[in-house]
């Protein structure tokens, strides 16, 4: 069963260093989300993106982010310049076109210093 | 605003028991409403969802869930659980679209012998 990968499980930078977190959607999805969930707080949503383009951000999602599908199967979350509370578990999900439904990854684990 | 509550933030049931995790949405539209497992270092896998049509869905492993516009719920339940049920379960509401799903806090289930 295809499923969305997500590289690595666990990052662990400096306080100011950048960051990218990657994710490989299913291969015939075409929407693509990031969610972030901070240590005994909930999943909140960050972005969407659609036809290469955002299509939907959160007030999280300050100029500190950015998303990008850099070739045909990759999407990344960078983060620029990464505070202590950007430590926490970001999730990436695929969804099929017409679907209602989004497929989640196993998470990326970010740990700043 | 859309949002859910879930009403438990730990359940434990023995092996064989019934499961009822309990979650509530608030909703200004007609939501549509989706309970994701979470297994350790795993992603988020999809039990089921509810989209406005049969408001008894079932969903995979024996899960099934019951959309109660009058009660605005959305209760997770399985006749017996089993010892590899045992996880994190998300209720999870969006309206519109998927762009902007609002996930609950989380209930970790716990199967004892």
């Amino acid at each position: 069963e295809p499923e969305v990968t997500q590289t690595p499980s666990h990052q662990v930078t400096q306080m100011g260093q950048e960051v990218i977190l990657r994710c490989v959607p299913i291969s015939n999805h075409l929407y693509f989300y990031w969610y972030r969930q901070i240590l005994g707080q909930k999943v909140e949503f960050l972005v969407s993106f659609y036809n290469n383009e955002i299509s939907e951000k959160s007030e999280i999602f300050d100029d500190q982010f950015s998303v990008e599908r850099p070739d045909g199967s990759n999407f990344t979350l960078k983060i620029r310049s990464t505070k202590l509370e950007d430590s926490a578990m970001y999730f990436c999900a695929s969804e099929q076109v017409g679907a209602d439904t989004q497929y989640f990854g196993p998470g990326t684990r970010l740990t700043v210093l | 605003a859309q949002s859910v509550t879930q009403l438990d933030s730990h359940v434990s049931v023995s092996e064989g028991t019934p499961v009822l995790l309990r979650c509530n949405y608030s909703s200004s539209y007609s939501p549509s409403l989706f309970w994701y497992v979470q297994h350790p270092n795993k992603g988020l896998q999809l039990l089921l969802k509810y989209t406005s049509a049969a408001t008894l869905v079932k969903g995979i492993n024996g899960f099934e869930a019951e959309f109660k516009k009058s009660e605005t719920s959305f209760h997770l339940t399985k006749p017996s659980a089993h010892m590899s049920d045992a996880a994190e379960y998300f209720c999870v509401v969006s309206v519109f679209n998927n762009n902007d799903m609002r996930f609950g806090a989380g209930t970790r289930l716990t199967v004892k012998p």
